[in-house]
């Protein structure tokens, strides 16, 4: 079954720790996007990629950073975790004639 | 650019009453326009969406979505909600022709049903 998959679902980790967060779809979607979700629900995008080596950075300034070496993997690093990192993120696929995202589960990420 | 306004932050009803949640848009060219829904602790999932045609569309669980360009606005109901409704609801726009594009989300809004 296509589908987007994110894991962890959670994950509570210590400042200063370095984390991936791993996005794989199954839809042979060329486009991909991470958003982060605040606590008060708004979504923010934060990157995006069109395709195999290609990335870019979104609305919202992340100190995060993304590859996407496979088309269907987009993985987001965080070099060094902080608290402000807290939040839930969401990564998100979509095809050249589709014009709505599908979305994984999340990761909601706690930084101690 | 567009951006997205959700009037409702909260929309509390009870179980079996008709419910809308109001959404506005601001776009310079031609959008399409989405609903979604967000369970607790899970992703986002299509409700609806108006790409082009009726104005009327009818979407998953009973919702429909009017779009009405004069007024840029594209309300969500439901005739007769159930306590399984309670989640939040985004609604969000990308460009016309540039599908694929990032959406751009409003804030969202909480839809509380209670007995």
């Amino acid at each position: 079954e296509a589908d987007i998959y994110q894991t962890p679902r959670y994950l509570v980790i210590g400042t200063g720790k370095k984390i991936t967060l791993e996005c794989s779809q199954t839809m042979g979607h060329d486009k991909m996007y991470w958003y982060q979700q605040d606590p008060g629900m708004e979504l923010h995008l934060i990157h995006y990629s069109y395709g195999v080596n290609s990335t870019e950075k979104g609305d919202l300034s992340s100190e995060s950073t993304v590859s996407r070496i496979r088309t269907e993997h987009f993985p987001l690093t965080l070099e060094s975790a902080r608290p402000s990192h807290t939040s839930q993120y969401l990564c998100a696929s979509s095809g050249t004639a589709n014009t709505e995202a599908f979305f994984g589960q999340g990761t909601r990420l706690t930084v101690v | 650019a567009q951006s997205v306004t959700q009037l409702d932050s909260q929309v509390p009803v009870f179980e079996e009453a008709p419910v809308e949640l109001r959404c506005n848009y601001s776009s310079s060219v031609s959008v399409y326009l989405f609903w979604y829904v967000q369970y607790p602790n899970q992703g986002l999932q299509l409700l609806l969406k108006y790409l082009s045609g009726s104005t009327l569309v009818k979407g998953i669980n009973g919702f429909e979505a009017e779009f009405n360009k004069s007024q840029t606005s594209f309300h969500l109901r439901k005739p007769s909600v159930h306590i399984s409704d309670t989640a939040e609801y985004f609604c969000a726009v990308s460009p016309f022709g540039q599908a694929g594009t990032a959406l751009i989300f409003g804030k969202g809004t909480t839809l509380s049903v209670s007995s």
